[in-house]
């Protein structure tokens, strides 16, 4: 079982349309998550991160990590032709330092 | 604010050949960890340096090394380079090396080995 996993996708959206993106994890020990957008041919760029159980907002980005039930998602509201890319889900664990496990990314694509 | 730098920007090596990767953090940060990124996957972790000592480390067999100088900066040896080392390297600064500090990212190094 991988450690991090995230649908591959694609997931399509129309424009202003919400995207849902998910991710699970395996390690309870987990401690903070991270979401990073990656355009193609670009590295990874820090969108937000999230230590406790709920929601965080941050404009059209809403985090929302259930520990109990091993899952981390990003909500993307009224989604733009420039948020198509591939997100990636990072959980780093606590008696690991700083290394982040990454899923595969999950390649989203808004229609207009 | 400088962001995360690094060089070169593409690399083209053979197989057997020694490259070495730079990168300069973010400002402000001291703490620098290294991944490997596969097309179409996620970044794997390569290891991380702070305080010029290496202070984790991902499944990577010992031809990755790397050092970190005393301004933060820091570079990725490969050793013996392999068809399957070819990847796009990426380097994360953050403030701190615990899970809880956010890593940013610089442009990457593409690495391809022929």
């Amino acid at each position: 079982q991988k450690e991090v996993e995230q649908n591959s996708g694609p997931l399509s959206v129309p424009e202003g349309a919400i995207a849902s993106l998910n991710c699970t994890y395996s390690d309870r020990g987990s401690q903070s998550f991270f979401w990073y957008r990656q355009y193609s041919g670009k590295s990874p760029e820090l969108i937000m991160f999230i230590y406790s159980n709920g929601d965080k907002e941050d404009g059209r980005f809403t985090a929302q990590l259930n520990k109990a039930s091993q899952y981390v998602s990003l909500l993307i509201r009224d989604s733009q032709p420039s948020d198509s890319a591939t997100y990636l889900c990072a959980g780093a664990i606590y008696n690991q330092g700083g290394k982040l496990i990454f899923g595969q990314g999950t390649e989203l694509s808004v229609k207009p | 604010d400088a962001g995360v730098t690094q060089s070169p920007t593409h690399l083209i090596k053979t197989r057997g050949q020694q490259v070495t990767l730079r990168c300069s953090p973010k400002s402000g940060h001291d703490t620098v960890s290294w991944y490997q990124q596969a097309l179409g996957q996620g970044p794997q972790f390569i290891f991380q340096y702070y305080e010029e000592e290496e202070r984790q480390r991902g499944n990577f067999p010992d031809r990755f090394s790397g050092h970190q100088f005393p301004n933060y900066s820091s570079e990725l040896n490969v050793n013996a380079l392999l068809l399957g080392d070819s990847a796009l390297y990426l380097c994360a600064s953050s403030l701190g090396q615990g899970a809880g500090y956010e890593q940013y990212f610089g442009p990457g190094t593409r690495l391809t080995v022929t």
